[in-house]
């Protein structure tokens, strides 16, 4: 049992690239989540999803998009990276009301 | 979701129990208190969490006021490694609210 997976665990892009963030879980979790850590800083929500082919928008999704087309996989897509999307990014999963579960992180710099 | 106010920063002996307090004055019945913390930039780690009732797990203690207005984080006997920034949480436990909302934490620095 893996719990939450993430992948690459650092990255750089150049402004303009695009880049997938990779999260898959095997809890059987229905809900998933994307956060954004900036230094110093509080999560900040990116996207959600309460179970396969359900999507929703959380505090900061411009410059993200996500699909959930299985209950495993929450893949992030960052088109035209910019210097501010420059973060480390958190990936969870929890079941409904249950305990989130993290993953250890992504680090993206954007040069 | 009901805001939580937390200190900024705490000291702590190491050996000493450290209590961390939070304050969220506006929740609802249905929402649970939930406890995490993050060590080093690495993922938030769950702890505790409760409804009413004081809990107690292999980590910490949680006493919850009994109008649920605040709430206290207890590590018995603080560590070195326990040093890391602490969250409290407040979130529904099963509405239509399944987003889990984060502050800035109080920033726990235990001492040798």
């Amino acid at each position: 049992n893996a719990g939450v997976t993430q992948t690459p665990k650092f990255r750089i892009l150049k402004i303009g690239q695009s880049m997938t963030l990779q999260c898959a879980q095997d809890m059987n979790h229905n809900y998933m989540y994307w956060y954004r850590q900036d230094p110093g800083m509080g999560l900040k929500l990116i996207y959600y999803s309460v179970g396969a082919g359900i999507t929703d928008k959380g505090e900061v999704p411009n410059g993200y998009n996500v699909s959930r087309s299985t209950t495993e996989d929450f893949p992030l897509r960052l088109e035209l990276a910019a210097p501010s999307q420059t973060s480390v990014y958190f990936c969870a999963s929890s079941q409904v009301g249950d305990t989130i579960y993290f993953g250890e992180g992504s680090w993206l710099t954007v040069v | 979701d009901a805001k939580t106010t937390q200190p900024p920063s705490m000291d702590c002996a190491e050996g000493r129990a450290a209590n961390l307090p939070c304050n969220h004055s506006t929740i609802s019945g249905n929402e649970y208190v939930y406890w995490y913390r993050q060590i080093h930039s690495q993922g938030p780690q769950y702890i505790i969490h409760g409804l009413k009732n004081n809990e107690t797990n292999e980590m910490a203690s949680l006493i919850i006021t009994e109008d649920r207005k605040s709430s206290t984080l207890i590590l018995p006997h603080a560590t070195l490694r326990d040093t890391a920034v602490y969250y409290c949480i407040v979130r529904d436990s099963g509405g239509s609210n399944y987003k889990l909302t984060f502050g800035k934490g109080t920033l726990l620095t235990v001492n040798p």
